[in-house]
């Protein structure tokens, strides 16, 4: 069971605004360690979409960005597109682990 | 361009072993932490192990310490997972990634390879 938990699946008609949420604890997020987001594609590997919380990787378009406070984390996709639809799961580091830890995934539906 | 290929794809029956491999290219591979990552069907991502980037550190999930060795060779480019007393719920894609030694994130990953566990 993961220690980051987050909506199994949101959805949103094209154009719209979704956001995700990340909940960890003070031992994780809380901790203030950084956030991570990844889009999995169907069918395929994961991909970085978001990292150090707030930074897009070079290619990814400014629909996509991410906040933390407390011990959560958001990210959020705006003008929803039908390619939008995949997999996002959230990534911190946890000290009672001492490792990576990934949330538990959420579906993202284009109605 | 970074290319990470993993291979070791194979049906193995339970309590038996099996070695991954993960081909780096397009980077300078021993600079760089290595990770493990699998995914079961219709599951979500578990992180499984790491390897700092000259090896003298190694991370492991305690779903699979004890059973499974992350390991590398820098004049080969290439990472490796010995998976060892494999059971039903090791069944799953394992990914190969690059990034920092303990937080992430990931930048690049490989596209997988599945590990079948059944009798």
């Amino acid at each position: 069971q993961s220690v980051l938990t987050q909506p199994p699946s949101v959805s949103g008609a094209p154009g719209q605004r979704v956001t995700i949420s990340c909940t960890g604890s003070s031992s994780n997020i809380g901790a203030g360690y950084d956030v991570h987001w990844y889009q999995q594609l169907p069918g395929t590997a994961p991909k970085l979409l978001i990292y150090g919380n707030i930074n897009r990787p070079s290619g990814v378009p400014d629909r996509f960005s991410g906040s933390r406070s407390g011990t959560s984390a958001s990210l959020a996709i705006s003008g929803l597109q039908a390619e939008d639809e995949a997999d996002y799961y959230c990534q911190s580091y946890d000290s009672s682990l001492s490792g990576s830890v990934f949330g538990t995934g959420t579906k993202v539906t284009v109605l | 361009e970074v290319q990470l290929v993993e291979s070791g794809e194979g049906l193995v029956q339970p309590g038996g072993s099996l070695r991954l491999s993960c081909a780096a290219s397009g980077f300078t591979f021993s600079s760089y932490a290595m990770h493990w990552v699998r995914q079961a069907p219709g599951k979500g991502l578990e992180y499984v192990s790491a390897i700092s980037s000259n090896g003298g550190n190694t991370y492991y999930a305690d779903s699979v310490k004890g059973r499974f060795t992350i390991s590398r060779d820098n004049s080969k480019n290439t990472l490796y997972l010995q998976m060892g007393s494999l059971r039903a719920e090791d069944m799953a894609v394992y990914y190969c990634a690059r990034g920092p030694y303990s937080s992430g994130p990931f930048d690049y990953w490989g596209q997988g390879t599945l590990v079948t566990v059944s009798s």
